[in-house]
């Protein structure tokens, strides 16, 4: 139990182009997720927190016009990377709250903007 | 600002032997605390999570809590080369389910 998915895996887009990742919780719902993104060698940095049917919170420094989140079902919450540079190219990882404020991760996805 | 710190090592063990990974956190409020294990290249996966203070085994993992001196463990006993990994401590300060996750520790199993 407590599966969550992401979906692409991997993608290469030019620079100025908007990518949109979804992730998904299969065999729970989740009021909740999360958006976070990892560079090479560093630690998770939370993004942003998305709630089911109300705007998501970002974290100091994001950008919230450039990282679009929607979370319009309790099983799937979106993220799209508008007009991405090759500076956003990084692995990005979305979880889940499930039971007792357990987060579950999706795999990743991993970006590169050329 | 609210820490969470752990020695990002990297922490060397033969196979077999116990390896013991620890974690701080600065919030005394927080309640639950998580330990997920990260494969290079990959996403988190959770190991364990424990809310009372004491020790919590499953199987040849074992977390400790210690709310008075703010800290919190895993031990991995007989440990194995598939046991390399980077294992994240995070915990929960009741921001509706954020966590706040160390930097890590890396661990390396040699045969």
């Amino acid at each position: 139990g407590a599966v969550v998915s992401q979906h692409p895996s991997w993608v290469i887009c030019k620079s100025g182009t908007s990518v949109k990742i979804e992730c998904r919780s299969l065999d729970f719902q989740a009021t909740t997720m999360f958006w976070y993104r990892q560079f090479p060698k560093q630690s998770l940095m939370l993004m942003a927190t998305s709630n089911e049917g109300s705007k998501a919170t970002y974290e100091q420094g994001v950008e919230k016009d450039k990282f679009l989140i929607n979370h319009a079902s309790l099983t799937l919450s979106t993220l799209t990377v508008t007009s991405a540079h090759p500076e956003d190219s990084s692995f990005y990882i979305c979880s889940a709250d499930g039971a007792l404020d357990t987060q579950y991760f999706g795999p990743g996805t991993r970006l590169t903007v050329l | 600002q609210k820490e969470v710190e752990q020695n990002s090592g990297p922490l060397s063990v033969p196979e077999g032997a116990i390896a013991s990974l620890n974690c701080t956190y600065s919030d005394r409020g927080s309640q639950s605390f998580f330990w997920y294990r990260q494969y290079s290249g990959k996403s988190p996966e959770l190991i364990m999570f424990i809310y009372s203070n004491g020790d919590k085994e499953d199987g040849r993992f074992t977390a400790q809590l210690n709310k008075a001196s703010q800290y919190v463990s895993l031990l991995i006993r007989d440990s194995q080369p598939s046991d390399s990994a980077t294992y994240l401590c995070a915990v929960n300060i009741g921001q509706g389910g954020k966590l706040i996750f160390g930097q890590g520790t890396e661990l390396s199993v040699k045969p």
